[in-house]
């Protein structure tokens, strides 16, 4: 069974602190996804990575970063938190390759709120 | 302008009802998906197509390529089905595992 783990479920953060969220999987999967997503908007991708150490801005990388020093984990790091930033997170995997495209595999989500 | 539309964004249904979820895409795919979130957050895919249909227990999916259509159905709805349905389409290069556009989400209730 594919598993993608996030470090928290909910979390409570106040504006400028430096906030870091974990996701880590166990299928050794190549790819993997920050997704936010809030109400009416759908997910949006934040940030991506395809192999260690490997990273691409996704469709709203402003005020994330991100770090994959593993293969098995990809963090993404709020450098100073905002009440904007008050979000649900999703982290995804995916194995690279497969010419009609590949499934991902969501983690149950971290709820940041910034206070 | 989004890539990938879906309607109704809401729908209540009676228990046992035939029920219908569109998902229409602008952008060229390499497979289409659908995925169900239930309140909590975790997502799961139900179905991954790129032509045709395909059928799991009572839930179809339809893909038409040349009208960027594809439909979710749900046949003899039961109040478990309660959850939000997300189309989502796979596009960009394969070796990157492809970006994905998503819906913005169609919430389902099932009234018992």
């Amino acid at each position: 069974d594919v598993k993608v783990t996030q470090s928290s479920r909910y979390l409570v953060k106040r504006t400028g602190e430096k906030v870091f969220l974990e996701c880590v999987q166990d299928m050794d999967h190549e790819n993997m996804f920050w997704y936010r997503q809030d109400p009416g908007l759908g997910l949006r991708l934040i940030y991506f990575s395809y192999d260690v150490k490997m990273k691409e801005k996704g469709d709203i990388p402003e005020g994330y970063s991100v770090s994959r020093e593993k293969k098995e984990r990809f963090s993404l790091i709020l450098e100073s938190a905002s009440t904007n930033q008050t979000s649900m997170y999703l982290c995804a995997s995916s194995p690279r390759g497969g010419a009609r495209g590949n499934e991902q595999f969501f983690g149950p989500g971290t709820r940041l709120t910034v206070l | 302008k989004n890539e990938v539309e879906q309607s109704p964004q809401n729908l209540t249904a009676q228990e046992g009802e035939f029920i219908t979820i569109n998902c229409s895409y602008s952008v060229g795919i390499s497979a289409l998906h659908w995925l169900q979130q239930h309140p909590g957050g975790g997502i799961v895919s139900l179905f991954m197509l790129s032509s045709g249909k395909k059928k799991h227990g009572r839930l179809i999916a339809t893909i038409n390529i040349q009208e960027k259509h594809s439909s979710l159905h749900i046949t003899a709805s039961h109040p478990r089905d309660s959850a939000v349905y997300i189309c989502a389409v796979g596009s960009g290069p394969p070796q990157l595992g492809n970006q994905f556009y998503f819906g913005t989400g169609t919430s389902l209730t099932v009234i018992p």
